[in-house]
C-alpha cells in the first residue's frame, strides 16, 4: 500500500488535457518537495517536474505541476500518443525519514 | 553529462546477499548531491531503497533497513547496495540514481539491472 495515493489510470483524447493527482499527508507532501517522473514503456524513469512546479531543461512546457496542501497535480496539456506512459509522483515524508512513490497512473491516449 | 551505470549479478540464489555497484561518470560523487537505490518489481511501481552522500550520510527505507548497506567509495566514484536473505519478492529491476538533497528529486538514473531471484 503507497502512502501516496494516486489514480491507477486516466485516459484522454490527442490533443486533449490531461491531470494526474497524488495524494499525501502533511508529513510528505504538505512539508516538502514534489516530484513527477515519466517512465515510457520498457524504459527508465525520466525527471519530469521539480520543487512542485518545476521543469528541467528539455521538458516542454505542456507538462506542468502543481501542489495545494497535501495534494500535488501533474497537468499535461496537447497530449500525444507519445505521452502514454506511466507517470509517478514522488516526495520525502519527514516522520519516516524516507523517499516515497506513489503507486504509478497509467496514461493512455486514446 | 552525469552518466550511471549498474553492474552486478542478474541472478541471485534465495537467502544469499545482493551487491550491486554503481559507477558515476561525468561527476565526482565527492561534489556532492545524494546516491541512491530505487527499484521496481515486474509490472509494479518504484520502491525507494536507500539513499547515501559523500559524506557517509543515510537514510533507509524502513520496509528494508534490516537486511540493507548502502555505502559510498569517492576513490572509485562508485557507491554500492547490499541486500541480505533475497527472496523472490526482492526480484526487481534495480536503478540507480543522483538524488538532490533537500529537495530530494532523482535527476539522473541509470538504465537499470534486473535482478533474478532463483536457485
Amino acid at each position: 500500500q503507497f502512502v501516496l495515493t494516486q489514480p491507477p489510470s486516466v485516459s484522454a483524447a490527442p490533443g486533449q488535457t490531461v491531470t494526474i493527482s497524488c495524494s499525501g499527508s502533511s508529513s510528505n507532501i504538505g512539508s516538502d518537495y514534489v516530484s513527477w517522473y515519466q517512465q515510457l514503456p520498457g524504459t527508465v524513469p525520466k525527471l519530469l517536474i521539480f520543487e512542485d512546479s518545476k521543469r528541467p531543461s528539455g521538458i516542454p512546457d505542456r507538462f506542468s505541476g502543481s501542489k495545494f496542501g497535501t495534494s500535488a497535480t501533474l497537468g499535461i496539456t496537447g497530449l500525444q500518443t507519445g505521452d502514454e506512459a506511466d507517470y509517478y509522483c514522488g516526495t520525502w515524508d519527514n516522520s519516516l525519514s524516507a523517499m516515497l512513490f506513489g503507486g504509478g497512473t497509467k496514461l493512455t491516449v486514446l | 553529462q552525469v552518466q550511471l551505470q549498474e553492474s552486478g549479478p542478474g541472478l541471485v540464489k534465495p537467502s544469499e546477499t545482493l551487491s550491486l555497484t554503481c559507477t558515476v561518470s561525468g561527476y565526482s560523487i565527492s561534489s556532492g548531491y545524494f546516491w541512491g537505490w530505487i527499484r521496481q518489481p515486474p509490472e509494479k511501481g518504484l520502491e525507494w531503497i536507500a539513499v547515501i552522500n559523500h559524506s557517509g550520510t543515510t537514510y533507509y527505507n524502513p520496509s528494508l533497513k534490516s537486511r540493507v548497506t548502502i555505502s559510498v567509495d569517492t576513490s572509485k566514484n562508485h557507491f554500492s547496495l547490499e541486500l541480505t536473505s533475497m527472496t523472490a519478492a526482492d526480484a526487481a529491476v534495480y536503478y540507480c540514481a543522483r538524488v538532490m538533497g533537500g529537495s530530494d528529486y532523482y535527476d539522473y538514473w541509470g538504465q537499470g539491472t534486473l535482478v533474478t531471484v532463483s536457485s
